[in-house]
């Protein structure tokens, strides 16, 4: 099953606007982190926040985290149209050692020149 | 540092036939996972390896999906026979674990048709 649902779906901007993606989930998590995926490609990690953060920085990201809302939320700024990918987000829940990550549909994103 | 080696990158198979799916994870992560990403969804996890010993396999479908991680380095994934709903990609990912989180890194996967 799958913990995480982005939203929305499909994101559709320009270049140099800001792009919003949200991601709701279920149980109680551990963290709570963001990957990329490129057409065609593996993902990569973009940042992880911990249940007892409430916001973090890296670089043109900000991710915020609400854990009484059980939601989290993506912004990229200045938007490239290298940002053009789906996003995903993931939440370790295993509340232990098992450091098991379950991921959402994701969200595509689309960056037009 | 060498990211995670998966091979082939591109398989297509006849249902009913067999497939084996390779993985090289980064040199001293303990754990390795594999996933199975259908298009337009995001990848689900069939298990998940510490070392050479299995963690969770509760999404693998063992009826025809197996895995061995034998040395607690690379790995194989298994399907046999393959059915048209197996056609997605298989990720590989692994991770050095520890209090510092579970960042996971991944290959670039292995895109199965079976026709």
């Amino acid at each position: 099953s799958q913990q995480g649902e982005e939203d929305p779906q499909a994101l559709s901007i320009q270049e140099g606007e800001n792009a919003t993606m949200n991601c709701s989930y279920k149980t109680s998590i551990n963290n709570l982190q963001w990957y990329r995926q490129n057409s065609g490609r593996g993902l990569v990690h973009l940042i992880l926040i911990r249940s007892n953060e409430r916001e973090k920085h890296s670089g043109r990201l900000r991710v915020t985290l609400d854990t009484s809302k059980k939601s989290s939320s993506l912004l990229i700024t200045a938007s490239r149209a290298a940002d053009t990918a789906s996003y995903f987000c993931a939440t370790d829940e295993s509340g232990g050692s098992n450091y098991k990550l379950t991921f959402g549909k994701g969200t595509l994103l689309t960056v037009n020149p | 540092e060498a990211g995670v080696a998966q091979s082939p990158r591109y398989k297509i198979i006849e249902k009913r036939q067999s497939v084996a799916f390779w993985c090289n994870p980064i040199s001293g992560h303990a754990t390795l996972y594999w996933y199975q990403q259908i298009l337009g969804q995001g990848p689900k996890l069939l298990i998940q390896f510490q070392n050479n010993g299995v963690v969770d396999d509760s999404q693998l479908p063992k009826d025809r999906f197996s895995a061995e991680r034998l040395k607690g380095v690379d790995s194989t994934l298994k399907i046999q026979p393959a059915k048209l709903e197996d056609s997605a990609v298989y990720l590989c990912a692994s991770s050095f674990t520890g209090q510092f989180g579970n960042e996971q890194f991944f290959g670039p996967g292995t895109r199965l048709t079976v026709l």
